[in-house]
């Protein structure tokens, strides 16, 4: 079975610090996408990555496929209350149609 | 253009009664899928319909179904509903490998069962 552990769990930070996000599975995705969902509504697509080792910057957020395709990260810098939110990693994989959502991180970002 | 629509925003039930959820996908999108967030389970996967064909389903009882018409809108209805099924019902619509490129999820249905 696959699964995507992420880590932290909770994150509650001031703003301007750094963070780092985790998902982590023992399994080889063909993709892993990355979303942020707030409360009521939901999630928001922010990125797609499908190389290993693959790096792509959004503004203030970077985001990293492993090298091996299991796992990936999120790192924001300089944080903000408007990143506040429930970030969930995803991933598929070529020749099936499953597709699994990581556990989640609900990160606050207070001003 | 249109984002995922879901009707209706909130629903209040009660046990044993059925309900049925709508979708409407971004014009083009020819798959849809559902899922149901709890605090405590997460994103659950419900069903993934690609053109009016279910080509993917979850760990759920029977008492859950979903239909795709062929304007690649759908429902999902669940019948004889317990407390347990109290949850964000969210849909979410690709072009067609969505676990490859990702999705775009609608606003999502708030059902309360009580």
């Amino acid at each position: 079975t696959q699964l995507l552990e992420q880590s932290p769990q909770f994150l509650s930070i001031q703003e301007g610090e750094n963070l780092t996000v985790y998902c982590n599975s023992s399994s080889v995705f063909s993709s892993l996408q990355w979303y942020r969902q707030e409360p009521g509504e939901g999630p928001v697509l922010l990125v797609t990555v499908v190389t290993g080792g693959e790096v792509k910057k959004l503004k203030r957020l970077t985001f990293q496929f492993g090298d091996a395709r299991k796992d990936s990260s999120l790192h924001i810098t300089a944080a903000q209350p408007g990143d506040t939110g429930l970030y969930l990693c995803a991933g598929g994989t070529s020749g099936t149609y499953k597709y699994i959502f990581g556990t989640g991180t609900r990160l606050k970002v207070l001003a | 253009k249109a984002g995922v629509t879901q009707t209706p925003r909130y629903l209040i039930k009660t046990r044993g009664q059925q309900v049925t959820l709508s979708c409407s996908p971004i014009s083009g999108h020819r798959s849809v899928s559902w899922y149901q967030q709890t605090p405590g389970q997460g994103l659950q996967f419900l069903f993934e319909y690609f053109s009016e064909t279910q080509r993917n389903k979850g760990n759920f009882p029977g008492r859950f179904s979903g239909r795709q018409f062929s304007n690649s809108r759908s429902e999902m209805n669940v019948s004889t509903l317990e407390l347990g099924d109290s949850a964000l019902y969210l849909c979410a619509s690709s072009l067609d490998r969505g676990q490859l490129y990702g999705y775009t999820f609608g606003s999502g249905t708030r059902l309360t069962v009580v």
